[in-house]
């Protein structure tokens, strides 16, 4: 079964750029016509997705977030990446990576474990 | 954007009660609604999609209506291990939003 793993930073400074990869177990990110996404949650507070990309590379992002965002595939490693611009203290909070099958349920399953980003000087 | 409004925001219940929550849109969404349980320091876990699908795995307990504007996820009897908290999402166009979520608790 396909599995998902966040992974990056913990730690990021106001201003820099927050840089997170998603890797992918069981299934090959190419293939399957998918949609790889991120998504994130502040601590204690809800969900809020930020953009995905299609096994084409094609991509679609949150319009809030879509001048600072951007995802990527790197298929040779089985993995996509986040890189979110110009951060404040607004944008810490736990990142998910999540695919969306359109061939099954066309919502978001599986979801990586999560990782805590932190932005702090 | 679609806003989705749950509520009540918290519901208090014992294990063997049935639980209702809802789920509104601020514009129609079709069928195009799930529901996801979140249990303190896990990812969601799908519960429900297209409004009144259960996901594989998920217990006969849960289940799902609705369609436009209004949904509800029920729980018809509760277990200690459905005391968390659910959000639910839409995808009527390709900005998926999320309601704020309802946490049941045990009461």
């Amino acid at each position: 079964q396909v599995q998902l793993q966040e992974s990056g930073p913990g730690l990021v400074k106001p201003s820099q750029t927050l840089s997170l990869t998603c890797t992918v177990s069981g299934d090959s990110i190419s293939s399957g016509g998918y949609y790889w996404n991120w998504i994130r949650q502040p601590a204690g507070k809800g969900l809020e997705w930020i953009g995905r990309i299609y096994t084409t590379g094609s991509t679609n992002y949150n319009p809030s977030l879509k001048s600072r965002v951007t995802i990527s595939l790197d298929t040779s490693k089985n993995q996509f990446s986040l890189n979110l611009s110009s951060v404040t203290a607004a944008d810490t909070a736990v990142y998910y990576c999540a695919r969306i099958d359109p061939g099954r349920y066309n919502w978001f399953d599986p979801w990586g474990q999560g990782t805590l980003v932190t932005v702090s000087s | 954007e679609i806003v989705l409004t749950q509520s009540p925001a918290t519901l208090s219940l014992s294990p063997g009660e049935r639980a209702t929550l809802s789920c509104r849109a601020s514009q129609s969404v079709s069928s195009y609604l799930a529901w996801y349980q979140q249990k303190p320091g896990q990812a969601p876990r799908l519960l429900i999609y297209d409004a009144s699908n259960r996901a594989t795995g998920i217990p006969a307990r849960f289940s799902g209506s609705g369609s436009g504007t209004d949904f509800t996820l029920t729980i018809s009897s509760l277990e200690p291990e459905d005391f968390a908290v659910y959000y639910c999402q839409q995808r009527s166009n390709w900005v998926y939003t999320f309601g704020q979520g309802t946490k049941l608790e045990i009461k």
